[in-house]
């Protein structure tokens, strides 16, 4: 079985702090690994992805970027945040089967 | 531009009742369609899929239906329980690359006793 881990679940932070969200996955090899945000109306947007240590794909220009440190750990940062980045983020994983991705239980961060 | 629309955000449904959930496509190369389900505070959870070589997949009380000439598809719920209230959404990809799925906006969905 697979699990992926996302710390913190929840997180508020003020306008021009650093932000580090981290994602690890246990239980496969190689994985793709990506990071979504669910913002009030708009769905799940693609942020990043990534099929391997070092290989970062970005979707949107954003005030955000990730990395991928070891086969299983992927990290969201960000410099300094504004408010737009308030959403609830989402790592997930895609292991070639049928069954699409699979998600963790995501974190709701709120710039203030 | 969304390549993948849900244009109801919600959708109330009594409890015994049919729901079913529209998306709408405009990428011709999309050839793998998923539905997830989402709690608040949760993560999706993978439902149903269907490929593009098929018109249909059902799983239980699940049923996806594909009409690839509309570029359309529904996932039905049959009979409709409370449980079934949250977030649908529907989702696509292209050729099974890496780079990501493509979601909807997504459709809360209301069941009623």
């Amino acid at each position: 079985s697979q699990t992926i881990h996302q710390w913190p679940a929840t997180l508020v932070q003020p306008v021009g702090s650093p932000l580090s969200l981290e994602c690890t996955v246990e239980g496969t090899s190689n994985p793709n690994l990506y990071w979504y945000r669910q913002a009030a109306g708009r769905g799940l947007q693609l942020l990043f992805y990534s099929v391997g240590i070092g290989q970062i794909s970005s979707e949107v220009p954003q005030n955000l970027s990730a990395s991928r440190p070891q086969d299983r750990q992927f990290i969201l940062s960000s410099k300094k945040l504004l408010l737009s980045d308030s959403g609830f983020y989402l790592c997930a994983e895609d292991r070639g089967t049928n069954y699409g991705y699979t998600f963790g239980s995501g974190t709701r961060l709120t710039v203030v | 531009d969304q390549q993948v629309k849900q244009n109801s955000p919600s959708l109330s449904v009594q409890e015994g009742r049919i729901s079913i959930l529209n998306c709408d496509y405009t990428n011709s190369m999309f050839d793998y369609f998923l539905w997830y389900k989402k709690y608040p505070a949760e993560g999706p959870t993978f439902l149903i899929s269907i490929s593009s070589i098929k018109d249909k997949n059902e799983d239980g009380r699940f049923t996806v239906f594909l009409n690839k000439s509309a570029k359309h598809l529904s996932l039905h719920i049959v009979p409709s329980q409370p449980g079934d209230s949250a977030v649908y959404f529907c989702a696509a990809s292209a050729g099974g690359g890496a780079d990501g799925l493509t979601f909807g906006k997504g459709t809360h969905l209301i069941i009623q006793p």
